[in-house]
């Protein structure tokens, strides 16, 4: 079965530089989550999009930024990015309007130097 | 705000054993989850849980949901190698929006010695 991508999986960036994480759902989910989870914590919830808009907000910085597209894909846009911004960021999907099960992809992890 | 109290933090069994871990928390969550993680990689569903008092099995594995909402535990019985990793469990919150968001506890590492 299709399962969440994300892309890439791995990226190096210099502090103060711009990323874009990208995200596909699983073919026909609606709803999109981004998660953080830092070295050896649990996923944090920065945001999430239904229908391509915005639903629920979390813990995520103002230089963060995210959208959904007509394709239902998003993505995940830092700027001004920080050494403690290193982190495995994850996309998940689910059915809103069936269960609330979220399936994870297999994460981005974004190393800041 | 919302938090949950997994534990134990880690555990190192023999293969063969079972092994419970479970997770409590203050507020009530409708919908209970249950992850694997593997380093890296993105967490699993293993199980998730509906209803007050809901006992769920997924092969090894069995969950239940506390009748007061606020808890959960997992078991995994006769535990192999390849169970090795991090089970999280999850709350469902709702949000002010459509979707709300799973609050996760702070994880239980397993280790199996074959």
């Amino acid at each position: 079965a299709a399962g969440v991508i994300q892309s890439p999986r791995h990226l190096i960036k210099e502090k103060r530089e711009t990323a874009t994480l990208k995200c596909y759902p699983i073919p026909r989910h609606d709803t999109v989550y981004w998660y953080q989870q830092g070295p050896g914590q649990d996923p944090q919830f920065l945001i999430s999009f239904y229908e391509k808009m915005q639903s629920d907000k979390g813990s995520i910085p103002d230089r963060f930024s995210a959208q959904q597209f007509s394709d239902y894909h998003s993505e995940l846009n830092m700027s001004s990015l920080e050494l403690g911004d290193s982190a495995l960021y994850f996309c998940a999907s689910s059915l809103l309007g069936g269960k609330v099960e979220q399936f994870f992809g297999p994460g981005t992890r974004l190393t800041v130097l | 705000g919302q938090q949950l109290n997994q534990s134990p933090q880690s555990m190192f069994i023999q293969e063969g054993e079972d092994v419970s871990m479970n997770c409590t928390s203050s507020s009530i969550f409708n919908t209970w989850l249950w992850y694997k993680q593997d380093p890296g990689e993105g967490p699993v569903l293993l199980i998730a849980l509906y209803k007050a008092g809901e006992l769920t099995s997924n092969g090894r594995l069995t969950a239940q949901f506390g009748i007061t909402r606020k808890d959960s535990f997992l078991n995994i019985s006769a535990s192999i190698p390849s169970d090795v990793g991090i089970y999280f469990c999850a709350g469902f919150s709702t949000g002010s929006g459509n979707t709300g968001k799973l609050i996760f506890g702070q994880g239980t590492t397993l280790q199996v010695k074959p």
